[in-house]
């Protein structure tokens, strides 16, 4: 299985600051022939189910803020989101699958400060 | 809008089998370019795949539970089910079901959207 870890376990952000939340995977999740990284990331508030931000490490869910953004390739990623507004406290899930059992890394809560 | 919820008992004795049924609204999960997904989350603590099904019964499952798992779909009602038997107080979780995205035959892909989620509590 791929162990996906995230780092840091949460963090407190002021309103309007950048909020950066970082995922490894313990082995690739490039796949080669279409340089792609099968890597996507979820926002789930309390009581809710997760929802999708980003898919293939980068690219945006319709409907997602621009303020949400990945980054990354290989085996470390990046979910940032600029100028952190209040509805953005969540906890944030990396989810990869290049293969089967598709991983979670573990969540990172964010708060504001 | 595809929407999807989850249905059973919220409280199931140990040794027992978790039975969840998945109602499909705004959609058919005969739908060939999707999958359809189980995923559960203990009380505080992070996501786990349990196992996922094609509309033509093909199923990938968590090895880690595979001996346990029995996932079935019913494209008539347009719903798919979960079977967990055996269990203990560890399979005590929400229990989300989602529509799996990207690639289908190999049943990889992220998951969008969820149901709600049910709690079940394996208590006696």
């Amino acid at each position: 299985d791929i162990v996906m870890t995230q780092s840091p376990d949460s963090l407190a952000v002021s309103l309007g600051e950048r909020a950066t939340i970082n995922c490894k995977s313990r082995q690739s999740v490039l796949y080669s022939p279409n340089n792609k990284n099968y890597l996507a990331w979820y926002q789930q508030k309390p009581g809710q189910p997760p929802k999708v931000l980003i898919y293939w490490a980068s690219t945006r869910e319709s409907g997602v803020p621009d303020r949400f953004s990945g980054s990354g390739s290989g085996t470390d990623f990046t979910l940032t989101i600029n100028s952190l507004q209040a509805e953005d406290v969540a906890v944030y899930y990396c989810q990869q699958y290049y293969s089967t059992p598709v991983t979670f890394g573990g969540g990172t809560k964010v708060e504001i400060k | 809008q595809l929407q999807l919820q989850e249905s059973g008992p919220g409280l199931v004795k140990p040794s027992e089998t978790l039975s969840l049924t998945c109602s499909v609204s705004g959609g058919s999960i005969n739908s060939g370019s999707h999958y359809w997904g189980w995923i559960r989350q203990p009380p505080g603590k992070g996501l786990e795949w349990i196992g996922s099904i094609y509309y033509s019964g093909s199923t990938k499952s968590n090895a880690s539970l595979q001996s346990r798992i029995t996932i079935t779909a019913d494209t008539s009602k347009n719903q798919f089910s979960l079977m967990l038997s055996s269990v203990t107080a560890t399979d005590t979780a929400v229990y989300y079901c989602a529509r799996g995205l990207q690639d289908f035959i190999n049943q990889k892909g992220w998951f969008d959207p969820w149901g709600q989620g049910t709690l079940v509590i394996v208590s006696s």
